[in-house]
């Protein structure tokens, strides 16, 4: 199994500013990615993270808001840019580990736009 | 875009109590999975079901495919405190199977 880590736990940031939420995964993994989680719903799949390439995004969320980063196979970051209300969310990393199917989650970050 | 629809949203039981969740699509899976997610906690992953009509058991907890892989079901028996939580139906996207498809969610708080 893999151990994941978020920094920060959670934050409250004003309207425009930015936050940028680090993941760190204990073992080597194939994949990563990031998830939304609005409050009292379910997750919401933001980003694949690629390995020294620009992520992969759903529909509905793009780059300049929700920038990220993958620069070894254990470690990524989601930036959440020039924030609102509406991006008051958990943010959730995960990994799927090599050769299983199984994807881990790490505890999310909780944060809060005010 | 595939679509799973979990019911209830929302369950309050006593302890002791029997129930199930359910998790319905339009939309043939190759595979489900259930999760539970604790507050404060991501998401853990409790069983995969791969095959048609497949019955899968957890201690207390029963998982079910349906015959159609069209959906599931969990059934807890005899629910304690500790399985209060977000439980969570998910399957592989079509394409992708790497990525996953979350369903509605189904909050279950179990008291004393």
């Amino acid at each position: 199994s893999a151990v994941i880590s978020q920094k920060p736990s959670r934050d409250i940031c004003q309207r425009g500013t930015s936050l940028t939420i680090q993941c760190q995964v204990d073992s080597q993994v194939t994949m990563m990615f990031w998830y939304r989680q609005q409050p009292g719903q379910s997750l919401t799949l933001i980003a694949t993270a690629n390995q020294g390439s620009e992520a992969t995004y759903e529909s509905g969320f793009v780059i300049d808001k929700f920038p990220i980063s993958r620069p070894n196979l254990t470690f990524s970051t989601l930036t959440v840019s020039n924030m609102s209300p509406e991006d008051s969310s958990i943010y959730l990393c995960s990994a799927l580990g090599v050769g299983v199917s199984t994807q881990y989650f790490g505890p999310g970050t909780r944060l809060t736009v005010l | 875009t595939q679509l799973l629809e979990q019911s209830p949203q929302f369950l309050s039981i006593q302890e002791g109590e029997n129930l199930t969740v359910y998790c319905n699509s339009s939309s043939v899976f190759s595979s489900l999975q259930w999760y539970r997610q604790e507050p404060g906690e991501g998401p853990v992953l409790l069983v995969t079901v791969v095959t048609g009509g497949e019955v899968k058991k957890l201690k207390r907890l029963t998982f079910q495919f349906g015959d159609a892989r069209k959906d599931s079901s969990l059934h807890i028996t005899a629910a304690q405190p500790g399985d209060t939580g977000l439980y969570l139906c998910a399957g592989p996207n079509t394409g992708t199977a790497s990525k996953l498809t979350f369903g509605t969610g189904t909050r279950l708080q179990v008291t004393l």
